[in-house]
Order: structure tokens, then sequence, then C-alpha cells
């Protein structure tokens, strides 16, 4: 079984501070990416990856940077966490598969709250 | 507004009823899937249908698509309690982009 995991449930940050959330896939995944959960909003993503070193802009990257130095992990960067940048946030993969079945695996999420 | 969005926000139901939740999107896709995410929890994949597809099943999901009406609806039949979640669906553009848009899901409650 495929298994995407974060390095934090839960996180409380000052404003200000730079916040890092980290995501790790052990099946050797070429697609990763980010999201934000946050009520009535459904996902958005933020940012996404297509292999290592690369990374593309989603729909919502302001205030976010991301950092793909190897293949299986997936680093969310918050340079200076602001009080509406708390929010539920998952990380997701995919494998480079021809068929394109698209199917994107989640990690449990960190939920983070920025005081 | 979001690509997909769910109908209804929320659904209560008893147990051994049937829930069917309803979602439109606004440009062409090459698929559409449904997620299940258990509170607080990651999302979980649950059915997928192809842009040339018109229904599928799996278990007791029925997932239909009208790609005409720009709509999906998800069938869950005899419900159960452990059926409690919220219920995403999710489009994968067609042009390349492999990122899911989301909708803002469907909360469903079954009652015992």
């Amino acid at each position: 079984d495929v298994k995407v995991t974060q390095s934090s449930r839960y996180l409380v940050k000052r404003t200000g501070e730079k916040v890092f959330l980290e995501c790790v896939q052990d099946m050797d995944h070429e697609n990763m990416f980010w999201y934000r959960q946050d009520p009535g909003l459904g996902l958005r993503l933020i940012y996404f990856s297509y292999d290592v070193k690369m990374k593309e802009k989603g729909d919502i990257p302001e205030g976010y940077s991301v950092s793909r130095e190897k293949k299986e992990r997936f680093s969310l960067i918050l340079e200076s966490a602001s009080t509406n940048q708390t929010s539920m946030y998952l990380c997701a993969s995919i494998p480079l598969d021809r068929g394109r079945r698209e199917t994107q695996y989640f990690g449990p999420g960190t939920r983070l709250l920025v005081l | 507004s979001q690509q997909g969005e769910e109908d209804p926000q929320a659904l209560s139901i008893q147990e051994g009823e049937n829930a069917t939740m309803n979602c439109s999107y606004k440009t062409s896709i090459n698929n559409l899937q449904w997620y299940r995410q258990n509170s607080g929890r990651g999302l979980v994949h649950l059915i997928l249908i192809r842009s040339n597809e018109r229904e599928k099943h799996s278990g007791r999901l029925r997932v239909t698509l009208d790609t005409s009406k720009k709509s999906s609806s998800l069938l869950i039949t005899a419900s159960r309690a452990a059926d409690t979640a919220s219920y995403f669906c999710a489009t994968v553009p067609g042009g390349g982009r492999r990122a899911l848009t989301f909708g803002s899901g469907t909360r469903l409650q079954v009652q015992p």
C-alpha cells in the first residue's frame, strides 16, 4: 500500500515564524501536491511538483514556497506565518502513470494554528 | 467559485437508506473522482469515472456522469453508520494538468 506521511498532525506557531511542513511518500511517485482545506471552501491547491527540483504554482501560492530536493519528500514552507494561514494542510502524491489513473494518495493532514 | 460544487452541503439519513450527493463543474474534464474524508483525517479515493463513461459501480457506490450538464452524482446504497463522513468530488481537467480541483464537499451523517 502507498503510504504518505506528514511530519505533524497538529502544529501551533506564532505570527511571523517560519514554518516547515514535511511530506514523505514511500512509493517512488513523481508527482506531489500540497493543498489547504478550509470549511466551506473544499481543498485548494497551493503548489505541486512533477519531479525533483521542479515546482509549479497552484491556485493559491501566495505566502508559501516549496522544496523538492529528494523524490520522496515535498516540503511546504510558510516564510512568515500569518493568522490567515491557519488551516488544515494536506499532502498528496500520484505516480507518473501513462494510463492516467490520476488517483491521488493523501497524507493524514497537518492542522496548523497560527496565533 | 469552486470548479466542483457539491449539493447538498449536508445530508442526514437513517441507516439502511440511500444517500445521493451531486456535483457540478464548470470546465471540460478528463475524469471525475469522488473522495471520502473522515473527520479530521486525510482523503481516501472512492471511485473514478472517465469523461467517456456514463455510469460506474463499486460495491455499494454508484457514480453517474453527465458531461452535457457538467454534473455527477454519487449514490451510496443501504447506508451504514460507518459511512458518516464528508464526500468530495474532484475533477481532472483536460489539457494535461494533473492536479485535482475539489468541490466544497457534502457532509453525510448516517444515524444508527
